[in-house]
């Protein structure tokens, strides 16, 4: 089941302007983190935000968690074309005999154009 | 450090047939999962494996499966195959997959069943 869900599905943006990209989520959590997708590739790790937490830093990113309100966003500054991807955030729930996995949206599609 | 291997890249089978896939975590890392990615239903979770055990299982028909050898190294099998078990499958290893923990990707098996 998803736990997250990113708004917007799809955002397109012309080069140098920031994205703002939205995560909401539906059970508590003790982390949300942030992924990259190149298309058809793997994912990258991009940023990991604690519950305790309400913004982090990360070079261009931003993150900001809302526990209050189960929403995260991950914020791009100045972007470039080369940061055109798709974005998920992912949770992680305990599932038994000690570990974790990982919920991840359906994320939001990135086009930078130059 | 060399990062997550999968083989192969590509993989083209016809229904009915099976299929194996290999994974090659980080040296070092005792976690492997395994993900579908579709278009449709987004990135879910399939199995993880720890120091040769399974640990967690995703919502999947038992034609689904998994083992982990003692380097770690994992496959998954997937037997009589459907169409719609088309989908681009990941595997990430982690040291330990415990909260927080974060998740390197390899680049995926695309696997098209006609």
């Amino acid at each position: 089941s998803q736990q997250g869900e990113e708004d917007p599905q799809a955002l397109s943006i012309q080069e140098g302007e920031n994205a703002t990209m939205n995560c909401s989520y539906k059970t508590s959590i003790n982390n949300l983190q942030w992924y990259r997708q190149n298309s058809g590739r793997g994912l990258v790790h991009l940023i990991l935000i604690r519950s305790n937490e309400r913004e982090k830093h990360s070079g261009r990113l931003r993150v900001t968690l809302d526990t209050s309100k189960k929403s995260s966003s991950l914020l791009i500054t100045a972007s470039r074309a080369a940061d055109t991807a798709s974005y998920f955030c992912a949770t992680d729930a305990r599932s038994g005999a000690g570990s974790y996995q990982l919920t991840f949206g359906k994320g939001t599609k990135l086009s930078v154009i130059p | 450090k060399a990062g997550v291997t999968q083989t192969p890249r590509y993989l083209i089978k016809t229904r009915g047939q099976q299929v194996t896939l290999s994974c090659s975590p980080i040296s070092g890392h005792r976690s492997v999962s395994w993900y579908q990615q579709t278009p449709g239903q987004g990135l879910q979770f399939l199995f993880e494996y720890f120091s040769e055990t399974q640990r967690n299982k995703g919502n999947f028909p038992g034609r689904f499966s998994g083992r982990q050898f003692s380097n770690s190294r994992s496959e998954m099998n997937v037997s009589t195959l459907e169409l719609g078990d088309s989908a681009l499958y990941l595997c990430a290893s982690s040291l330990a997959m415990v909260r927080g923990t974060e998740a390197f990707f390899g680049q995926g098996t695309r696997l098209t069943v006609v």
